[in-house]
Order: C-alpha cells, then sequence, then structure tokens
C-alpha cells in the first residue's frame, strides 16, 4: 500500500531551526490529512490536521502546508526544540466516507541541541 | 488528561494460541480502533466499531480476528490462532467523532504481541 508516502525516512536539523517534513500521497479521493507524533514506546500523538479545502493550518509552532495539485504536503516546526525529537507520521482519510486512517512510512526527526 | 489504556503492554504466546488485547477507551468516544505495525513497516488500519458493530474492516481483519465491546467501558481485540506474522505492535484508538470527519484519534500506547 504506497498511497501515502514519506519519502525520507530520517532528518536531523539543529535547535532553533525550521524542521521540514514531507509526504505524498496518490489517492486524490483522500479528505482529509493528519500528522501524527511518536515516542518510543508510546502510540502516536496526534499533533496538527487540514482538510483538502484548505492550504494551510497553523497551530503554534507547527505549520501544515496542502499543495492538492501536487498531491503533497508538508509540516513545519519552526523553532525546533530537542523534545521535537521523534517519529512523525503523515495519515490520510477519505473523509465522509470512512474512518480508516492510511499511515505514510514514518520519519524520524532529530534535533540536536 | 483522559487516555487510552492497553492491557497487556506485551504478550509471548505460541503460534496457534488464542490472543485477547484489552483497550479502554476514551470513556465520552463513540468510535473505536485498532490499528498494528509490523516492526519495521507502516502503521496499518484493521478494524473501526461504532455502535456496537463493525462499521469498516481492512483486507488484514479476516477470520481469525475479531471485536468486541463486552461491558460498555472495555474493547477487545482477540485473534483466534495466532500465526507468526501476527507479531507487531497493536494499538486501540478512539475518537468522538469519525476520524474520517476530522475527528482526531486518541491512541493508546499499544500491546506488543510476539508470536513463537
Amino acid at each position: 500500500d504506497q498511497q501515502v508516502k514519506q519519502n525520507s525516512p530520517s532528518l536531523s536539523v539543529q535547535e532553533g531551526r525550521i524542521s521540514i517534513l514531507n509526504c505524498d500521497y496518490t489517492n486524490s479521493m483522500f479528505d482529509y490529512f493528519l500528522w501524527y507524533k511518536k515516542y518510543p514506546a508510546e502510540g502516536p500523538t496526534f499533533l496538527i490536521s487540514i482538510s483538502s479545502i484548505k492550504d494551510k493550518n497553523e497551530d503554534g509552532r507547527f505549520t501544515v502546508f496542502l499543495n492538492k495539485s501536487a498531491k503533497h504536503l508538508s509540516l513545519h516546526i519552526v523553532p525546533s526544540q530537542p523534545g521535537d525529537s521523534a517519529v512523525y507520521f503523515c495519515a490520510a482519510s477519505l473523509g465522509t466516507s470512512g474512518s480508516r486512517l492510511t499511515f505514510g512510512e514514518g520519519t524520524q526527526l532529530t534535533v540536536n541541541p | 488528561e483522559p487516555e487510552v489504556t492497553q492491557t497487556p503492554s506485551h504478550q509471548v504466546t505460541q503460534m496457534g494460541q488464542e490472543v485477547i488485547l484489552r483497550c479502554v477507551p476514551i470513556s465520552n468516544h463513540l468510535y473505536f480502533y485498532w490499528y498494528r505495525q509490523i516492526l519495521g513497516q507502516k502503521v496499518e488500519f484493521l478494524v473501526s466499531f461504532y455502535n456496537n458493530e463493525i462499521s469498516e474492516k481492512s483486507e488484514i481483519f479476516d477470520d481469525q480476528f475479531s471485536v468486541e465491546r463486552p461491558d460498555g467501558s472495555n474493547f477487545t481485540l482477540k485473534i483466534r490462532s495466532t500465526k507468526l506474522e501476527d507479531s507487531a505492535m497493536y494499538f486501540c484508538a478512539s475518537s468522538e467523532l469519525e476520524g474520517g470527519l476530522g475527528g482526531e484519534l486518541f491512541f493508546g500506547e499499544g500491546s506488543r504481541l510476539t508470536v513463537l
């Protein structure tokens, strides 16, 4: 199942700088997109989401951008903090047609002090 | 802060044995889910449950799997006859709204199943 893909398995940034995590999808029927963060030995934790009718959603240090024509979304974290070090999963949903989330492979973000 | 709790945190079982994984969703949530993550692979949807019945299931969720909400608080996943390939981390989740409508899913910490 390659419908949601995160091509970068890892990303390393310096504290205070911007982290940009990318996600691509192939199913144009996806209507809702989410980012989850996961620490080792914990379940995924919801971070931020965006509906397909928007192209940007911001919540504090986290901003998600959606480019529907490119079937691409990204998560920006500014400024990055060491506590942000975790695996970040992109997920997509078909919206009103169902509740299934389709996840990407995840990107391990490391923020260095 | 309310949370989804799962037990056991780790279970080791022999191939062919039955396993029951338990979850207590957040109390006012209406939708319940099981996902799993095989080591090194993606988090995969197994099943969603609403109003005491399955609302959607994936191709993974075959006849060996079943879910139940036996007492109004617990939500269980049963694997009738475990196979080696069932070894994975199983995550329970719940939401107030249907996840596809923008309802945030709250995940538990997971139950690691090891089948020998």
